[in-house]
């Protein structure tokens, strides 16, 4: 199984702020199979980036992913107040098809 | 409008049984493989299961292998999760999912790009 270690748990900035999110991954996974989804309270998962630093349809272009191997990262360059969610990561390299514990991107 | 709705949802004693439903609107199931999601309350992501548009290829996570199982209805565009011998811990708001994918040079990349509301199903005596 892949294990997927996202850090830091809760990243608490302001608007306007840069947000750097880290997802680790054990054993490593192709770039090709990482996503990215945030989350708001109450509601169900939305697609940000797929195959590590691709924007899915209508994800603004201040979000950015890279990475590849064992390190990837999400990277939100000025923070909109409607960002303020939880994201998570998941590979879709060997099933189970895992997500990351999640980071909580607070005010 | 690509849509999916879950059902099915509800309070049930632990080892019984349990079906969820997840309906599809504007596109057709049987072109797309499924995943199963789940999210205990305040708690992450757990994905569950995924299904093959031909239903020849379902994985299923080690915490429900053996007691939950997944199959469509083609003629109503709908897909099932049937949850036998729950036990608390499968208490969660679950989600079905659409996988896509698309090529990235040489490569395909796999993603969920369609989510349900998700149903609650609470586990307990």
């Amino acid at each position: 199984e892949i294990v997927l270690t996202q850090s830091p748990g809760t990243l608490s900035l302001s608007p306007g702020e840069r947000a750097t999110l880290s997802c680790r991954a054990s054993p490593s996974v192709s770039s090709n199979y990482l996503t990215w989804y945030q989350q708001k309270p109450g509601q169900a998962p939305r697609l940000l980036m797929y195959g590590a630093s691709i924007r899915a349809t209508g994800i603004p272009d201040r979000f950015s992913g890279s990475g590849s191997g064992t390190d990837f990262t999400l990277t939100i360059s000025r923070l909109e107040p409607e960002d303020f969610a939880v994201y998570y990561c998941q590979q879709y390299g060997t099933s189970p098809f895992t997500f990351g514990q999640g980071t909580k991107l607070e005010i | 409008q690509v849509q999916l709705v879950e059902s099915g949802g509800g309070v049930v004693q632990p080892g019984r049984s349990l079906r969820l439903s997840c309906a599809a609107s504007g596109f057709t199931l049987n072109n797309y493989a499924m995943h199963w999601v789940r999210q205990a309350p305040g708690k992450g992501l757990e994905w569950v299961a995924v299904m093959s548009y031909d239903e020849r290829r379902k994985y299923f996570a080690d915490s429900v292998k053996g007691r939950f199982t997944a199959f469509r209805d083609n003629s109503k565009n709908t897909m099932y999760l049937q949850m036998n011998s729950l036990i608390t811990e499968d208490t969660a708001v679950y989600y079905c999912a659409r996988e896509s994918s698309e090529y990235s040079g040489y490569d395909v990349v796999y993603y969920l790009d369609s989510w349900g509301q998700g149903t609650l199903v609470t586990v307990s005596s």
